[in-house]
């Protein structure tokens, strides 16, 4: 079964500060991974996503993730953090074709004035 | 446009009751997925329908069933509560289910079992 993996529940970040979160997936066939943002008390949000094509990838509020496939990692980073990205911030991957997401355990960004 | 909505958007139930939760999605989708987020996980996997017909299950007892109607909203139904059925219940829509399709997420329905 594909899955990926977040570490660090918790990720504190300065205003201004480059924001990195980790993710490194475990797939038998070519992954199709995803970063989902969710602001409190609301649904998930999608940031960007991987399908195999360019490996380098830029989201919406200026995230950008960079899919290695040494690596097996799909991190996602922002080199300036604003207030606003303080949010739960969850790694996906799905089998191609089937649209069925596996989540990482996420990372709660707090980012510090 | 309206996007995926859910209801109700809390609900509180005792252990062993049966519950229904809702879930309209985006004008045009014809996929509903339904995932569950416990309390500091990420969501897992529960149920995916297309045009009316379940084309997936996750890792979930069979005390938990879903089903599609002809107008695409769908409802999750779970049966003899457990505490760890406590959970944020996440609906998410899509046009078909190609991995190209953009799921998009309603707001949950929290469930509190007591």
């Amino acid at each position: 079964a594909q899955s990926v993996t977040q570490l660090g529940s918790h990720v504190s970040v300065s205003e201004g500060a480059l924001v990195l979160l980790r993710c490194n997936y475990s797939s038998s066939v070519p992954p199709y991974l995803f970063w989902y943002v969710q602001y409190p008390n609301q649904g998930l949000q999608l940031l960007l996503k991987y399908t195999s094509a360019a490996t380098l990838v830029k989201g919406i509020n200026g995230f950008e993730a960079e899919f290695k496939k040494s690596e097996t990692s799909f991190h996602l980073t922002k080199p300036s953090a604003h207030m606003s990205d303080a949010a739960e911030y969850f790694c996906a991957v799905s089998d191609e074709g089937n649209n069925r997401l596996a989540f990482g355990k996420g990372n709660q960004v707090v980012v510090i004035p | 446009d309206a996007g995926v909505t859910q209801s109700p958007t809390h609900l509180i139930k005792t252990r062993g009751q049966q519950v229904t939760l809702r879930c309209s999605p985006i004008s045009g989708h014809k996929s509903v997925s339904w995932y569950q987020q416990v309390l500091g996980q990420g969501p897992q996997f529960i149920f995916q329908y297309y045009e009316k017909e379940e084309r997936g299950r996750g890792n979930f007892p069979d005390r938990f069933s879903a089903r599609q109607f002809p107008n695409y909203s769908s409802e999750l139904n779970v049966n003899a509560l457990l505490l760890g059925d406590s959970a944020l219940y996440l609906c998410a829509s899509s046009l078909p289910f190609g991995v190209d399709d953009e799921q998009f997420f309603g707001p949950g329905t929290r469930l509190t079992v007591l």
